[in-house]
């Protein structure tokens, strides 16, 4: 079974700050990839799909990037509306299963 | 409009049993990928079940056995029948629409969540 990791597990940053997400798959992957937001309380979000494809109404400050087993998710500068705990995803269909990694907190530092 | 809305949620003993609805408006079940998600308190996201629509279902190891995914196309509706519960089942179920991209499978709506404690 493919594994994701999540570097750093917590973040601290200030607003306008640019910060950089990890997730890496335990081996390739390709391109199949998702990324997440979750707000506390709330549900998550797609934010983007296919490793870099922008969800519709998504800010174009998040951006996403890699291949293979190495991907980045990337907020060019913070909003106070990005502090929110950040998911990257995959879909393996053998064994059928989808996965999330571990999470990584973006607070206030 | 497109939603998603989960019920069924509540406080029910180890050893009981629980169903879960999801009542989706703006598309159909019938012709869209459907899975559940869940996230226990304090803990990242789960992924639990997805049901197909040629209705091919799948399952989280953890659950096996347990849960069961099912639809009900007349009324639009998700369901997840959840038996033999423990302590472990505790979290919010989110259903969600699977979104088929380039190559990854995402979760593209949610619904808001409803909580299951299972607590004696």
């Amino acid at each position: 079974a493919i594994l994701l990791t999540q570097s750093p597990s917590s973040v601290s940053a200030s607003l306008g700050d640019r910060v950089t997400i990890t997730c890496r798959a335990s081996q390739g992957i390709s391109s199949a990839l998702a990324w997440y937001q979750q707000i506390p309380g709330k549900a998550p979000k797609l934010l983007i799909s296919d490793a870099s494809s922008l969800e519709s109404g998504v800010p174009s400050r998040f951006r996403g990037s890699g291949s293979g087993t190495d991907f980045t998710l990337t907020i060019s500068s913070l909003q106070p509306e990005d502090f929110a705990t950040y998911y990257c995803q995959h879909f393996n269909n053998y064994p059928h299963r989808f996965t999330f990694g571990p999470g990584t907190k973006v607070d206030i530092k | 409009e497109v939603q998603l809305v989960e019920t069924g949620g509540g406080l029910i003993q180890p050893g009981g049993s629980l169903r879960l609805s999801c009542a989706v408006s703006g598309f159909s079940v019938s012709s869209n990928y459907m899975s559940w998600v869940r996230q226990a308190p304090g803990k990242g996201l789960e992924w639990v079940s997805v049901i197909y629509s040629a209705d091919n279902t799948y399952y989280a190891d953890s659950v096996k056995g347990r849960l069961t995914i099912s639809r009900d196309n007349s009324k639009n509706t998700l369901f997840l029948q959840m038996d033999s519960l423990t302590a472990q089942d505790t979290a919010v179920y989110y259903c969600a629409r699977v979104q088929l991209g380039r190559e990854a499978y995402a979760f593209d709506i949610w619904g808001p969540g409803t909580m299951v404690t299972v607590s004696s």
